[in-house]
């Protein structure tokens, strides 16, 4: 069964330097997005991407932030000077050809900024 | 921001006892409401509901929406161990964002 991956599994990084977390979303999928949730809280959604764009971002998502998918298959997350508080665990979605659909999760990539 | 609340966050059970898990949303261009399962990592998906009144079924698990009343319930039937769980229900907005509760933690003793 066709499935989201998300690499790294984990990464830990220090405050201020940059990290870029990776996702192949489900091949024929048009929508993406990344989720991230912290320890103990609530699944918080980032950003969504369609059609080569950002279609909708949270107040989280602020310019520290960016998405790419920069070769057709690979959708990225780079946060370009990271902070304590984005430690996180972050999640990348994909749904298939219109939001009527299910969303199907990657299994996440652990970052802890120390 | 639309809110989607869950109860109880906790709960604990017997093997073989039945559960009911709630989910009350604000109605704000409702699409959907999806309910997944997260145990170590991702949510893993288990219904969405679009329409009131209709029960979604999964061998134990089954789902049932009120769009009058606003809220669903996903129940468990002779729950096993393998059932303990966070259990997330999720709301669509009109561009595909999901907004989440916050979850109800099952766990299920033997």
């Amino acid at each position: 069964e066709p499935e989201v991956t998300q690499t790294p599994s984990h990464q830990v990084t220090q405050m201020g330097q940059e990290v870029i977390l990776r996702c192949v979303p489900i091949s024929n999928h048009l929508y993406f997005y990344w989720y991230r949730q912290i320890l103990g809280q609530k699944v918080e959604f980032l950003v969504s991407f369609y059609n080569n764009e950002i279609s909708e971002k949270s107040e989280i998502f602020d310019d520290q932030f960016s998405v790419e998918r920069p070769d057709g298959s690979n959708f990225t997350l780079k946060i370009r000077s990271t902070k304590l508080e984005d430690s996180a665990m972050y999640f990348c979605a994909s749904l298939g050809t219109s939001v009527l659909e299910t969303q199907y999760f990657g299994p996440g990539t652990r970052l802890l900024v120390l | 921001e639309d809110k989607v609340v869950q109860s109880p966050l906790s709960l604990v059970v017997h093997e073989g006892d039945t559960v009911t898990l709630n989910c009350s949303y604000e109605v704000t261009n409702f699409r959907s409401l999806l309910w997944y399962k997260q145990e170590k990592k991702a949510p893993t998906f288990l219904f969405m509901l679009t329409s009131s009144g209709i029960e979604k079924k999964s061998g134990r698990l089954s789902s049932i929406l009120d769009k009058k009343e606003l809220f669903s319930i996903l129940n468990i039937t002779a729950t096993q161990t393998g059932d303990s769980a966070i259990y997330l229900c999720a709301r669509y907005n009109q561009g595909g964002k999901l907004i989440f509760g916050q979850g109800t933690e099952l766990s299920v003793k033997p």
